[in-house]
């Protein structure tokens, strides 16, 4: 079985600096998908940025990149220019690339942001 | 275009009680999923639907745990009888077709509390 592993359970960074959270995963799969999910403070849960495994450049979103290694199976998540409004709690997911299989997903990351 | 309807927002039960939850997706997608959200920890998927039928409820607690669609809109997820380890966040995500890159738009949530 899949795993996934934050090991950062918290982050903080500086308004206006960059922070990188870090996000593992097992698996004995070449074909996949990665997420990382966005979950703000009593509301929902929302799509920050995918990556699919198949793909060598690394996924950009405006402020948002990953840094996506295959051989080490690590998926970090860089946000430069922090803004309040990214103080959350971060996901890392893994879904397999056979349909219907299940998503994974890390135990989380907090992210605070100091202004 | 109106979101991941979920309800009730909040529930508190005594043990061996049941409960209902119910979900209504974004109109037109085809995948309906649930989670678990225990405090502290990532969503873990409970069942996952195409349409009306059932694609992966590997992690279903079956004994207690029961869950429907069946007309392929709304579904309602079941616990009985409830066990205090079930506190937790329940959450409804639903997808357009279900493919491995999909965005997945979740819900606000229910707030299970069992005592």
């Amino acid at each position: 079985a899949q795993t996934v592993t934050q090991s950062q359970p918290e982050m903080s960074v500086q308004e206006a600096e960059t922070v990188t959270l870090s996000c593992t995963y097992d698996t004995s799969e070449s074909d996949y998908y990665l997420f990382w999910y966005k979950q703000p403070p009593s509301r929902q849960m929302i799509l920050v940025i995918r990556q699919e495994a198949y793909k060598q450049q690394n996924a950009t979103e405006n402020r948002f990149s990953v840094n996506f290694q295959k051989a080490a199976k690590s998926f970090s998540l860089k946000i430069s220019d922090s803004q309040l409004g990214d103080a959350a709690m971060y996901f890392c997911a893994y879904r397999s690339g056979n349909y219907g299989q299940n998503f994974v997903f890390g135990p989380g990351t907090r992210l605070s942001v100091l202004p | 275009e109106a979101g991941v309807a979920q309800s009730p927002r909040y529930k508190i039960i005594e043990k061996r009680q049941s409960v209902a939850f119910w979900c209504n997706p974004i109109s037109g997608h085809a995948t309906l999923y649930w989670y678990q959200q225990i405090l502290g920890q990532g969503p873990k998927l409970l069942i996952q639907f195409q349409n009306n039928g059932v694609v992966d409820d590997s992690q279903l607690p079956k004994d207690r745990f029961s869950a429907e669609r069946l007309k392929g809109v709304d579904s309602t997820l079941k616990i009985q009888p409830a066990k205090l380890e079930d506190s937790a966040v329940y959450l409804c995500a639903s997808s357009l077709s279900g493919g491995g890159a999909e965005t997945q738009y979740f819900g606000p949530g229910t707030r299970l509390l069992v005592l």
